[in-house]
């Protein structure tokens, strides 16, 4: 079956550096990707999302890359501030247009 | 919009009881799913409807059912716990692309 995983489950960054944070499907025929942020005790909250017609996506701050190639995601944070500090999922729509799968998810902790 | 509303909070169950978990939103989404989070860990997809009337089968179904009469409520009801369900459980709505997740139930099975 198909799957949604990163690479590392916790990283740590200084504060005002960039944070990268990895992630791995394995269906080749997923559409569309999501990346999640969750701060303790609170559900997931959307921060960006991708289509599969795209490589490259940019908000406030982050950037998410997609290389279908390989299969991988990545979630970039500029300047990394202490409120980014939380647990960061992917998660990746199924071929059948309406489910999710999610990873384990990367904790990220923002040193002072 | 108050979004996605979940309760109880919290609850503890004993063996054996039953309970549901409530979901309630007010965005006019018609897909709606249910998951477990265990610590540490990623979300499980148990049910997810995509309109009133219609519910299926996420990854982890045993042990529970759901129903969706309106577009607006998804309950989640667990027939007779087992200590297996301790976990969190989040309700989440789409309009197709992004979900909006509720604040979660915390349920302990003892």
């Amino acid at each position: 079956g198909e799957s949604v995983g990163l690479h590392l489950p916790t990283l740590s960054v200084q504060e005002g550096d960039n944070s990268i944070i990895n992630c791995a499907y394995s269906n080749s025929a997923s559409d569309y990707f999501i990346w999640y942020k969750q701060e303790s005790g609170k559900g997931p909250q959307f921060i960006i999302d991708i289509r599969s017609n795209m490589d490259k996506r940019q908000g406030q701050r982050v950037t998410v890359l997609l290389n279908k190639t390989v299969k991988h995601l990545s979630l970039q944070i500029a300047a990394t501030q202490p409120g980014d500090s939380a647990v960061y999922f992917c998660a990746d729509r199924d071929n059948y247009g309406q489910n999710f799968v999610f990873g384990p998810g990367t904790r990220l902790s923002v040193l002072p | 919009n108050a979004g996605v509303t979940q309760t109880p909070k919290f609850r503890i169950l004993k063996i054996g009881q039953s309970m549901t978990l409530q979901c309630t939103q007010d965005m006019n989404h018609n897909y709606m799913y249910w998951y477990r989070q265990d610590p540490g860990m990623g979300l499980k997809l148990i049910y997810y409807s995509v309109g009133a009337g219609i519910t299926d089968k996420g990854e982890v179904p045993n042990g529970y059912n759901v129903s969706r009469s309106t577009t607006e409520d998804f309950p989640l009801r667990l027939e007779l716990a087992a200590p297996s369900q301790t976990s969190v459980y989040f309700c989440a709505s789409s309009s197709g692309y992004e979900q909006y997740f509720g604040p979660g139930t915390r349920l302990t099975v003892t």
